[in-house]
């Protein structure tokens, strides 16, 4: 059964700093790998796609990196913003797809102006 | 503007009550999907629709009984729930329940309060 883990489950950093989000996961056998952000009281929105076959993908301040080898995958965000506060979750879909999905449980980011 | 709607965005029901969650996307997608998100648990998927056609049900109780009347609409039919069915649900859709390029794209969900 997959396991996802994202440490830390809390964040605050000082605005305009970088910074590092980790995703964990215990099957190596996926389909992809996405990062979402989710506003209070709100839906998720996808950030980054990461392919089985990929190593990272990058969209703006973002950067999502994936070694499946090691169960790891990271997001990067650089020059942290006020806006950029909100929760942060990976997803794992099985090798099968989207049919078996594991979340994680998120971490919440707080920048501080 | 997500290109997946939910309605009605707060619920409020007795445990006795019937109510009707709904879910529509705009993005030409032929997979839906329900989620739970419980507070301090990790989103759980509940039921997938590839096509029309349910192929999953991930041991949700029958007071859940899901909808899919076309491609571009989504139900979740709610009956004698229980207090602790209280959560957020998301409705979810994707180009294909097996492009791997193709992500999924979420609505802003239903608060549900079973009293």
């Amino acid at each position: 059964k997959q396991e996802v883990t994202q440490i830390p489950a809390a964040l605050s950093v000082p605005e305009g700093e970088n910074l590092v989000l980790n995703c964990s996961f215990t099957d190596s056998a996926i389909y992809n790998l996405q990062w979402f952000r989710q506003d209070p009281g709100k839906g998720l929105t996808s950030l980054l796609l990461i392919q089985s076959s990929q190593r990272e993908q990058t969209s703006g301040r973002l950067n999502a990196s994936l070694d499946k080898s090691s169960g790891r995958s990271t997001l990067y965000i650089a020059a942290s913003q006020p806006g950029d506060s909100a929760t942060y979750l990976c997803a794992v879909p099985a090798s099968g797809g989207y049919q078996k999905v594991t979340f994680g449980t998120g971490t919440k980011l707080q920048v501080i102006p | 503007e997500t290109g997946v709607t939910q309605t009605p965005r707060h619920l409020v029901m007795g445990m006795t009550n019937k109510k009707s969650l709904k879910c529509e996307q705009h993005l030409g997608h032929n997979a839906m999907y329900w989620y739970k998100q419980s507070a301090k648990k990790p989103l759980e998927l509940m039921f997938v629709y590839s096509l029309e056609e349910r192929v999953e049900n991930n041991s949700v109780p029958s007071r859940f009984s899901p909808e899919c009347p076309n491609s571009s609409h989504l139900f979740l039919h709610l009956h004698t729930l229980q207090p602790e069915d209280s959560a957020l649900y998301l409705c979810a859709s994707s180009k294909s329940r097996v492009q791997r390029n193709s992500p999924l794209h979420f609505g802003n969900g239903t608060r549900l309060t079973v009293t």
